[in-house]
């Protein structure tokens, strides 16, 4: 069973500042997703990655098959980005998505 | 399109009732996928669906929870019966079939079991 492990856990930073979360998965993927959800409980799929690095506005997601790892970058944070935000892999040969715990992202003004 | 979407929103019961939660895949999409979320564990795959045909239950946590696609735009997750513990946000998610396609999500069924 894939293994995700997201960092930070919580994150506070101030409006403007460049946000990194990162998450490492343990087997290897067909692809890995990053999700975003609200304080209402919805969920919204921000990225999905296989190889290299994806961009979508102030948000860039980068993936390194051989290691394992992906990041999830934030230019010019808004407090707008507060969310939890979540990574989540499909393992080869499997369908269904592995979640890690999420990062709990605050901007302040 | 409307997405997919879940009823109820909420729900709230009591121990020992049968529970059913109910789905509408996006019209064309071949996977269907039941997630669960909870404070300590986080979101969990249940079990999906290809093609109406459930592929991989194993994710199920045990013989009270059962679920069924009888055809294209329907899915249900039942809990009979139901137990404190099972208290969580239910999600439902959708896909054309296939690794590369991102999943969309409904927006959730909040269970509260007193």
């Amino acid at each position: 069973k894939n293994e995700v492990e997201q960092s930070p856990q919580n994150l506070t930073a101030q409006e403007g500042e460049f946000i990194t979360i990162n998450c490492s998965y343990s087997v290897g993927i067909s692809a890995l997703h990053w999700l975003q959800q609200h304080p209402g409980g919805g969920i919204v799929s921000l990225f999905m990655l296989s190889s290299g690095k994806k961009k979508h506005g102030r948000l860039i997601a980068t993936i390194n098959i051989q290691e394992k790892h992906s990041s999830l970058h934030i230019t010019a944070s808004h407090p707008r980005d507060s969310a939890v935000y979540i990574c989540a892999v499909r393992s080869l040969g499997a369908d269904g998505l592995t979640f890690g715990k999420g990062t709990h992202l605050i901007i302040q003004p | 399109d409307a997405g997919v979407i879940q009823s109820p929103r909420h729900e709230v019961t009591e121990m020992g009732q049968e529970v059913t939660l109910r789905c509408k895949p996006i019209s064309g999409h071949n996977s269907l996928f039941w997630y669960r979320q909870t404070m300590m564990r986080g979101l969990e795959l249940l079990i999906y669906f290809n093609n109406n045909v459930p592929i991989d239950d194993s994710g199920m946590p045990e013989d009270r929870f059962s679920a069924k696609m009888p055809n294209a735009s329907f899915s249900t997750l039942k809990i009979q019966p139901s137990e404190p513990r099972d208290s969580a946000v239910y999600f439902c998610a959708s896909n054309p079939t296939g690794p590369k396609n991102i999943q969309y999500f409904g927006a959730g069924t909040r269970l509260s079991v007193l």
